[in-house]
């Protein structure tokens, strides 16, 4: 089974100038998250696509990021304009949502992530 | 805003000793998990607990989450250089699939 795609794996860009990072989740995962990693800390989410609409972005700074996931299948995140603080791994995670013992849960599938350096 | 606080956030240690990592939260969990992160990949699930107080064994780790639904811990016997790596709990807030990360430990287990 193919994992999750994500590409560029490596990005260095001068701040004010976009970037922009794509995903292909595990094929009939509806649910598609973003995530900004920043070094030595853990995984913060920034949006959260069930199928093709939005669930959470609440900690999407939406004022120069946005994401899309028109299909319902893959996804585009983009930073306009960047900002040195943006430099972070970006990973995408896709999950197998279902239901145990009453409770939601799933197991979260992620990329290799990509690696925003802004100079 | 729900956080997920781990400790301690660095751990060094000998081959063949055992150490425990705490994930806490003053928010109540639907379910919490554990991811293992290695350097250049994403985090990899190795557990999911979904039972306030229920305990869950892999191999020489332990998994135990709290009788609230609050907090959990990560316990490893005799352990090994292979385990080295950003240990990370996750919570996922009741009623959604979503799922909040915690600041990460990371170990480092030498030969």
């Amino acid at each position: 089974e193919a994992g999750v795609a994500q590409s560029p794996r490596y990005k260095i860009i001068e701040k004010r100038q976009s970037v922009a990072f794509w995903c292909n989740p595990i094929s009939g995962h509806a649910t598609l998250y973003w995530y900004q990693q920043i070094l030595g800390q853990g995984p913060k989410l920034l949006i959260q696509f069930q199928n093709n609409g939005v669930v959470d972005d609440s900690q999407l700074p939406k004022d120069r990021f946005s994401a899309e996931r028109l299909k319902g299948v893959d996804s585009t995140l983009k930073i306009q304009p960047a900002k040195l603080e943006d430099s972070a791994v970006y990973l995408c995670a896709s999950s197998d949502n279902y239901r145990l013992g009453g409770f939601n849960t799933g197991e979260l599938f992620f990329g290799e992530g990509s690696r925003l350096t802004v100079l | 805003t729900q956080l997920l606080e781990q400790s301690p956030q660095f751990l060094s240690i000998q081959e063949g000793e055992n150490l425990t990592v705490y994930c806490n939260s003053s928010s109540v969990f639907s379910s919490l998990q554990w991811y293992r992160q290695e350097p250049g990949e994403g985090p990899v699930l190795l557990v999911t607990v979904v039972t306030g107080g229920e305990v869950k064994k892999l191999k020489r780790l332990t998994f135990q989450f709290g009788d609230a639904r609050k907090d959990s811990s990560l316990h490893i016997t005799a352990a090994q250089p292979g385990d080295t790596g950003l240990y990370l709990c996750a919570g996922g807030p009741p009623g959604t699939y979503k799922y909040i990360f915690g600041t990460g430990t990371r170990l480092k287990v030498l030969a």
